[in-house]
């Protein structure tokens, strides 16, 4: 079945600075990636998306890539805010589920 | 905006007792899931929901879980008897016609087992 790797699990960057994840799958049928941001104790919300026929898309502060062929998907997070600290999960879709990456903790130092 | 919502927030109960979590999906959606969260841990999937029907589980989703829509605006998981280790946050997620992979996450049940 799929697998998602995800680095790193922690992540501290100055606000203002740039914040970038990384994951890698394993499932070449995935073909359908999203994003999840999490603040402790509540819901995991979708906060950008990508699907397999788009090598690219941006959303104001935050863009996310994918390479097919490497099966390698990022995240990226420009000009930081305190309210980007949270969770971050990655995740491909091969199917009906979504398969998590275990998640980096974004921290934003002032 | 509308939103997926679940009752309780917040469940405690004894081990080999029977549990109902409940879901309200967003109201024109047609697939629905479960997922749990282990504390500290990542969300995994147990199960989606179409037509009526199961459409795919995961090893977690044992003989001690089901999933039923009652109505047309529940969608609810029991765990028929409690382990130690079923204690998670279990998120219900819903996605609509015509965007069936964007799915969205309700504010989950922690379920404590004691």
């Amino acid at each position: 079945g799929e697998n998602v790797e995800q680095h790193p699990s922690t992540l501290s960057v100055q606000e203002g600075d740039s914040a970038v994840i990384k994951c890698t799958y394993s499932d070449s049928a995935s073909n359908y990636f999203p994003w999840y941001k999490q603040e402790l104790g509540k819901r995991p919300q979708l906060i950008i998306d990508i699907r397999s026929n788009v090598g690219e898309k941006k959303d104001q502060r935050i863009a996310v890539t994918l390479n097919k062929t490497a099966k390698h998907f990022s995240l990226h997070i420009t000009e930081t805010q305190p309210e980007d600290s949270a969770v971050y999960f990655c995740a491909a879709s091969p199917d009906d589920k979504i398969i998590f990456g275990k998640g980096t903790r974004l921290h934003i130092l002032p | 905006e509308p939103e997926v919502t679940q009752t309780p927030s917040h469940q405690v109960t004894q081990m080999g007792q029977e549990v109902i979590l409940r879901c309200v999906p967003i109201s024109n959606h047609l697939y629905f899931y479960w997922y749990r969260q282990i504390l500290g841990q990542k969300v995994e999937f147990l199960v989606s929901f179409y037509n009526n029907e199961i459409s795919e589980k995961s090893e977690i989703f044992d003989d001690q879980f089901s999933v039923e829509r009652p109505d047309g605006s529940n969608f609810t998981l029991k765990i028929r008897s409690t382990k130690l280790e079923d204690s998670a946050m279990y998120f219900c997620a819903s996605s609509g016609p015509g965007r069936k992979y964007e799915q969205y996450f309700g504010p989950g049940t922690r379920l404590t087992v004691t």
